[in-house]
């Protein structure tokens, strides 16, 4: 099984849709998480880290169920230039530093 | 200010030949991470540098995969007698780490394209 799993799509969303995206990871004892975006061809970006309590930030909310070990990303009023690929990314311990593992990511494409 | 740059951007070789990728981090960031992304793959860990620290090669996936950090900043990494399946974009991070071995964000290079013909 692998260590972050995500769907990988891809979501295809008229402009405007609300889209959510779901996240699965097998080590409980990771202890941060994060929302990268990445552009066809492009190096990943931090898009926004995931709190226990939830976060939002503008059109973008992700949450976090350490009970199911689960993380979500929704994105409200979807625009064109939300198309991307949404990589979940949990961080854990690993030989005395903090490794990133990246899920596989899911695919959006917005369409007019 | 600067980010995280790469070369080549692009590399195209044969099947046994050696390569070599450099990364130049973040001016001040101590922390390198290197990555490769095969096509329709997540982000797989090679190997992470933090200061004067003895390196983290536990993701480097043979013998023939290398990788040296001088002077603390500009890193190469290094494919030897590469094979096919080493074709992959190879990424690489830095960050500046906080108090308790924590990482801080990683930011990204524009990654360097390997074809192995």
């Amino acid at each position: 099984r692998k260590e972050v799993e995500q769907d990988p799509g891809p979501f295809n969303v008229p402009e405007g849709a609300t889209v959510a995206f779901n996240c699965t990871y097998s080590n409980s004892a990771s202890q941060s998480f994060f929302w990268y975006r990445q552009d066809c061809r492009k190096e990943p970006k931090l898009l926004m880290s995931v709190y226990s309590s939830g976060n939002e930030d503008g059109r973008f909310t992700a949450q976090l169920n350490r009970a199911s070990q689960y993380i979500s990303l929704l994105i409200r009023d979807s625009k064109l230039s939300d198309s991307a690929t949404y990589l979940c990314v949990v961080k854990g311990m690993n030989t005395g530093f903090q490794k990133l593992v990246f899920g596989t990511g899911t695919r959006l494409l917005v369409s007019p | 200010g600067a980010g995280v740059s790469q070369s080549p951007s692009n590399k195209v070789t044969e099947k046994g030949k050696d390569v070599e990728l450099r990364c130049d981090p973040i001016s001040g960031h101590t922390a390198l991470y290197w990555y490769r992304q095969s096509l329709g793959q997540g982000l797989e860990f090679l190997i992470y540098f933090q200061g004067n620290s003895a390196p983290d090669k536990s993701g480097l996936p043979s013998d023939r995969f290398s990788a040296e950090r001088t002077g603390g900043s500009v890193s190469t990494l290094t494919i030897q007698r590469t094979q096919q399946e080493d074709s992959a974009v190879y990424l690489c991070a830095s960050s500046f780490p906080l108090a308790g071995g924590i990482t801080d964000t990683q930011y990204f290079g524009p990654g360097t394209r390997l074809t192995v013909l």
